[in-house]
């Protein structure tokens, strides 16, 4: 059936280095690539996407990009600072309302 | 933008009384989701609305858990009778179409003793 695999499922960064979450998908009809950040007690919250048409897309210090061939994705954070310590999700959907999300990943940013 | 905005943010409650969780999307959404999240088993989708219609059912756990969006602007989720197992967040989700992004909303924390 459908999947997301993401790793790793923890990451401990210093703050100012870079930090990379993955995920690969099974189903190739998937278009839409949604980052969700989810912090203690919160609700997941979009931090930036990718529809299949990109390869890359860029928000200040978030970036993701996407290779359809080997179906995975990856979200770059650099410069990473305390406030970006959360649990991140990643999702797929082939333009349906189904997302199947990721089990995500617990960053920790080491001040 | 108020957000989607969901009722309690907290209930505590024991085993076999019913509970009603409450979603308003946001304003203009179609779609409207209900999710539930625990560690052990992560966000689960539970119904999916499209227009006021429940479209995919196929998550609720049980005859236990049901669903109603009477309007386009209100949605329950009520457990009857609920159960320690059912300890969980349910988020409620809006969006605006078929592959557009979904908004959260804060979330109710369920305690069922």
């Amino acid at each position: 059936g459908e999947n997301v695999e993401q790793h790793p499922s923890t990451l401990s960064v210093q703050e100012g280095d870079s930090a990379v979450i993955k995920c690969t998908y099974s189903d190739s009809a998937s278009n839409y690539f949604p980052w969700y950040k989810q912090e203690l007690g919160k609700r997941p919250q979009l931090i930036i996407d990718i529809r299949s048409n990109v390869g890359e897309k860029k928000d200040q210090r978030i970036a993701v990009t996407l290779n359809k061939t080997a179906k995975h994705f990856s979200l770059h954070i650099t410069e990473t600072q305390p406030e970006d310590s959360a649990v991140y999700f990643c999702a797929a959907s082939t333009g349906t309302y189904k997302y199947i999300f990721g089990t995500g990943t617990r960053l920790k940013v080491l001040a | 933008d108020a957000g989607v905005i969901q009722s309690p943010r907290h209930e505590v409650t024991e085993m076999g009384q019913e509970v009603t969780l409450r979603c308003k999307p946001i304003s203009g959404h179609n779609s409207l989701f209900w999710y539930r999240q625990t560690m052990m088993r992560g966000l689960e989708l539970l119904i999916y609305f499209n227009n006021n219609v429940p479209i995919d059912d196929s998550g609720m756990p049980e005859d236990r858990f049901s669903a109603k969006m009477p309007n386009a602007s209100f949605s329950t989720l009520k457990i009857q009778p609920s159960e320690p197992r059912d300890s969980a967040v349910y988020f409620c989700a809006s969006s605006s179409g078929l592959g557009e992004t979904q908004y959260f909303g804060p979330g109710t924390r369920l305690l069922v003793l």
